[in-house]
């Protein structure tokens, strides 16, 4: 069982919809993060968060340390959302473990 | 802006052949690192640098080796390149801070390696 699972794999939405991505992960973490890879490869860090909740912009990221789960939220999706977007946790043992991706299309 | 540049985007190599991938970053971080990437898998670290001439494994170090002479640049190694190390790289650097995975990485646009 892989230590950082995301849900869902895959994920279609309309133009507008609001989306959720989810992140659990099994290891005692110091830090998590959202990452957004557009078509082509590069990575792009979103947010890092050890408590609560980020904003920026249309993108929200919350964490819920006791439930060892976060989620990523896009109000009013975009087609320039389509991406894949992946949860990492920086491990008390500082390592760093990644899920496996959550692959977002957004119909115009 | 945090700028890291990989020498390749896409890379067609046979079996057997010693491949090169070279990774760049112009902020003066200390930490480096190189991932491979697969589908169903997520990002896995292949090794990491956290100063000039140190490396440290990462979770799948077989097959490759790396080098950091200087500290912008971090190389990675394919000694005798093979069909199952056909993937995509990316390169990452970060910050020294409390603890290297607590800084936020900045990656590379990665490099799509082939091997035939």
């Amino acid at each position: 069982k892989n230590e950082v699972e995301q849900s869902p794999q895959n994920l279609t939405a309309q133009e507008g919809e609001f989306i959720t991505i989810n992140c659990s992960y099994s290891v005692g973490i110091s830090a998590l993060h959202w990452l957004q890879q557009h078509p082509g490869g590069g990575i792009v860090s979103l947010f890092m968060l050890s408590s609560g909740k980020k904003k920026h912009g249309r993108l929200i990221a919350t964490i819920n340390i006791q439930e060892k789960h976060s989620s990523l939220h896009i109000t009013a999706s975009h087609p320039r959302d389509s991406a894949v977007y992946i949860c990492a946790v920086s491990a008390n043992n500082n390592d760093m473990r990644f899920g496996a991706g959550t692959r977002l299309t957004v119909k115009p | 802006d945090v700028k890291v540049t990989q020498s390749s985007r896409y890379l067609v190599k046979r079996t057997g052949e010693k491949v090169f991938l070279e990774c760049v970053q112009d902020m003066d971080h200390e930490n480096m690192f190189w991932y491979r990437q697969d589908p169903g898998l997520g990002l896995r670290l292949i090794y990491f640098s956290y100063d000039v001439k140190m490396k440290e494994k990462g979770d799948i170090p077989e097959g490759y080796s790396v080098s950091r002479e200087k500290k912008e640049r971090f190389s990675l190694i394919l000694e005798s390149a093979s069909t199952n190390q056909t993937s995509m790289y990316l390169c990452a650097s970060s910050r020294t801070g409390r603890g290297y995975s607590n800084q936020p990485q900045h990656f590379g646009d990665g490099t799509r390696l082939s091997i035939l």
